[in-house]
This record gives C-alpha cells, structure tokens and sequence, in this order.
C-alpha cells in the first residue's frame, strides 16, 4: 500500500499571501496524484488532478506541480473561501487508492 | 450536471450489515466507474471500492472479506453493503463517480452512518 504524507497538518497563511502544501509518496505514483479540498460540513471537492491540472472551475491561483514522490498545491493570493482542508490521493498503485492524512489552511 | 445522493440507515447495530444507496441523476451512470469512500469524524479519507456497470469490482484489501457492491442500471443507483460493523465503521459515507483514471469527481454529499446498539 502507497501511503500519502502530507505536512504541515495545519497551515496558517494571511489573505492575499501565498501557501504552499506539500504532499509525499511512499514510492513513485508518476503523475498519478489528486488534490481535494473540504470545507466543513461539506464533500471533497476536486481541484487537481494529473498533478498539475486544474478541474473544471478551478481558479487559476490553485497551481499543482511534482512527479514521483513529492508533490505541491500552491495557492497564491489566497482568498477567504480557499480557507479549508485539503487532501493529496495517489490513483498510480491500487488497490487501495489512499489518501493524505490532510492539510488544514487557516486564516493566520 | 450529474449529482449524487446517499441515502439508506443512520443507525446500525455492531455485527448487523451496512446498507446504503447512492442515486445518480442528471446523467447515466452507464460507461464508467463509481466508488464509495469513508470518513470518519474528524479524520481522514478512506477508499471503500468501485463498482463498474457491468457490476465489475474492486475493493480496498483492508475490507474486501467484508464489502459487497451492487449497480441497478435501470434505477440509476448503485449500492455498499458492509457486513460485521463495529464502532471502527462509524463514519461519514460518500458516494462519488471514478474518473478513468481513478480520480474521483463529483462526490455526493455524504450520510453519516453511526454504529452503536
């Protein structure tokens, strides 16, 4: 089983700022890697996938990047509703499909 | 757009069977995969199975002597069925479809399933 690392568990990041999320593959997963975003009460919502490629609707600030085992979910110019909890999955090696244990982005 | 509902029981009793059912609407759920993933308060996602039209699986390793998913085509939906719950199955439960590269999107809005006697 591929087990995702995700760091830091919380980030506390200004509006307006730049965050940075960083997601770690036990082995190589290629390309194979998602990016989700939750807010409370709500559902996943994907935002990523192929590593860098946005979903449909997704803002251009949400970038994605990596190959391998390391990947990043940057979000530059940070707006109030990008305040959330957000999950890298790899889909390379399965089953299982896994996920990260999460990231949560707080308001600083 | 195709949307996704949960529905079946909040409340199971340890050892008795999980059932929910997900609906799919504004589209068929024909020509591709669906999966139901887990979570359980406060932690993170856990991949359940998927289910193809043809009623083809693939379930995670960690619950396979356990899961059984079933599609009905002509209702739209498909189904989960988990057998000998304990308090560990206590979780939200979402519904999703399967990209063909196994990303998931949408993703319905989830149920809470609560197991406890």
């Amino acid at each position: 089983e591929i087990v995702m690392t995700q760091s830091p568990a919380t980030l506390s990041v200004s509006p307006g700022e730049r965050a940075t999320l960083s997601c770690r593959a036990s082995q190589s997963v290629s390309s194979n890697l998602a990016w989700y975003q939750q807010k409370p009460g709500q559902a996943p919502r994907l935002i990523i996938y192929g590593a860098s490629t946005r979903a449909t609707g997704i803002p251009a600030r949400f970038g994605g990047s990596g190959s391998g085992t390391e990947f990043t979910l940057t979000i530059s110019s940070l707006q109030s509703e990008d305040f959330a909890v957000y999950y890298c999955q790899q889909y390379n090696n399965w089953p299982p499909i896994t996920f990260g244990q999460g990231t949560r982005l707080e308001i600083k | 757009q195709v949307q996704l509902q949960e529905s079946g029981p909040g409340l199971v009793k340890p050892s008795e069977t999980l059932s929910l059912t997900c609906t799919v609407s504004g589209g068929s759920i024909s020509s591709t995969y669906w999966s139901w993933i887990r979570q359980p308060a406060g932690k993170g996602l856990e991949w359940i199975g998927r289910i193809y039209i043809s009623g083809s699986t693939d379930y995670s390793p960690a619950l396979k002597s356990r899961v059984t998913m079933s599609v009905d085509t002509s209702k739209n939906q498909f189904s989960l069925k988990l057998s000998s719950v304990t308090a560990a199955d206590t979780a939200i439960y979402y519904c999703a479809r399967v990209n063909v590269h196994n990303w998931f999107d949408p993703w319905g809005q989830g149920t809470l399933v609560t197991v406890s006697s």
